[in-house]
């Protein structure tokens, strides 16, 4: 069973730019969720998708914004990006959707805007 | 605000001592609550979970927590630290609601001397 995966591992950009982040769900998984996680804080929500729809997301602005494929595979893109943005971007598999069963983390993404 | 608080930022602990990290949720409706595991370089690991019933919970590699109402309280214990244990704590909850999601809280970092 393979488990969440995410790419890439690292990413560099400048203020401005935008970011396309990738994350393949856990075998059987309809469920994927993101979250940013800053330097020395717990991972923050960003908003949750289930079945190509998303389903609930978190105080962030429009410019975050994402994106789920058929097999369940998302993507998170951010627009004109800010240097508060530098993080760890993860993403997160469950078999259904919600947040009371337990999320498969992937390793994450490190973000960092220059 | 819906929220869970980690008290400690930092914890150091000898090889073989107990341990306890602190976790506390904000006061009203009893959320779900979570202990994860953050190793360097790899995603958040769950280690145990508490819905209802009994109130303390078993978890995976030797973790325990007690969930206690009148303190708001759901700490983690562990009756013999391994050196392999230093990694980052997350204590988690869901309160219940159509705008549910996880909420993390900043983390405890668990530092394991030999």
């Amino acid at each position: 069973e393979t488990g969440v995966t995410q790419s890439p591992t690292h990413l560099i950009k400048t203020r401005g730019q935008q970011v396309t982040l990738r994350c393949s769900s856990q075998s059987g998984h309809n469920t994927v969720s993101w979250y940013q996680q800053a330097l020395g804080q717990g991972p923050q929500f960003i908003f949750q998708y289930y079945r190509e729809e998303e389903n609930g997301r978190g105080n962030f602005p429009p410019r975050f914004s994402g994106l789920q494929f058929p097999n369940y595979s998302s993507e998170l893109n951010v627009n004109a990006l800010e240097l508060d943005d530098s993080a760890l971007y993860l993403c997160a598999s469950t078999p259904q959707r919600g947040f009371y069963n337990e999320q498969f983390f992937g390793p994450g993404t490190r973000l960092t805007v220059l | 605000a819906q929220s869970v608080t980690q008290p400690d930022i930092h914890i150091t602990v000898s090889e073989g001592a107990s341990l306890e990290l602190r976790c506390n949720y904000s006061y009203g409706a009893t959320p779900y609550l979570f202990w994860y595991v953050q190793s360097p370089g790899q995603g958040l690991q769950l280690l145990l979970k508490y819905f209802s019933g009994d109130t303390l919970v078993q978890g995976i590699k030797g973790f325990e927590a007690e969930f206690k109402r009148s303190q708001s309280s759901f700490n983690l214990r562990k009756p013999s630290v391994h050196w392999s244990d230093a990694a980052e704590y997350f204590c988690a909850g869901v309160y219940t609601g159509t705008a549910s999601k996880l909420t993390f809280g900043t983390g405890t970092r668990l530092q394991v001397t030999l």
